[in-house]
């Protein structure tokens, strides 16, 4: 069980809007940053957002991420085939020593 | 450009110590700020993060494995190495070393090593 949860599918047809939470507590996302990673299928996760609405260059502006409190969500706007993936949040936790945790990942449908 | 790749067995026994090693290219793990971590993924299930070794080899680790990992680092051989104790058939994983960039993130990820355990 993840320490991080977040919705385990998520749907959406080409050109909408999609939006993926990620909930946690006071130790990760209520005082670090969020990153967000998308997964291909058979491939390794590559970061989307990082420090909770920062993209890395070349990702494409329809991807944004946003937190507040303990939560934080990812968007994607017009939706692409190509976006089918699963995703997942992360975050620093501060317990123990520190460590960081993961969400339990969503996979997104693009029907 | 930075690069990493997994490398050790694809097949462990239940009981026997796994040891993988990450050889990475494009930075020095003497870079301030910079680290190498591990994360895992059991077939068909969710990324689990395992240790993160720092430039100054400060470690962290996962606190529900920490007293079956360790991660060590050869800054002069550009390796970074997990040992995973006493394996067992639900550590049967993809397990991935990353690239952890000073501003805190994982921005580089080798493909992945499958590790199967299973007498």
């Amino acid at each position: 069980q993840s320490v991080l949860t977040q919705p385990p599918s998520a749907s959406g047809t080409p050109g909408q809007r999609v939006t993926i939470s990620c909930s946690g507590s006071s130790s990760n996302i209520g005082s670090n940053y969020v990153y967000w990673y998308q997964q291909l299928p058979g491939t390794a996760p590559k970061l989307l957002i990082y420090r909770n609405n920062q993209r890395p260059s070349g990702v494409p502006d329809r991807f944004s991420g946003s937190k507040s409190g303990t939560s934080a969500s990812l968007a994607i706007s017009g939706l692409r085939s190509e976006d089918e993936a699963d995703y997942y949040c992360a975050a620093w936790d501060d317990s123990l020593s520190g460590h960081w945790v993961f969400g339990g990942g969503t996979k997104l449908t693009v029907l | 450009q930075i690069t990493l790749k997994e490398s050790g067995p694809t097949l462990v026994k239940p009981t026997q110590t796994l040891t993988l090693t990450c050889t990475f290219s494009g930075f020095s793990l003497s870079t301030s700020g910079v680290g190498v971590g591990w994360i895992r993924q059991p077939p068909g299930k969710a990324l689990e993060w395992l240790a993160l070794i720092y430039w100054d080899d400060d470690k962290r680790y996962s606190p529900s494995l920490k007293s079956r990992l360790t991660i060590t680092k050869d800054t002069s051989k550009n390796q970074v190495v997990l040992t995973m104790t006493n394996m067992d058939p639900v550590d049967t994983a993809t397990y991935y070393c990353a690239h952890y960039d000073s501003s805190g993130y994982y921005d580089y990820w080798g493909q992945g090593t499958l590790v199967t355990v299973s007498s």
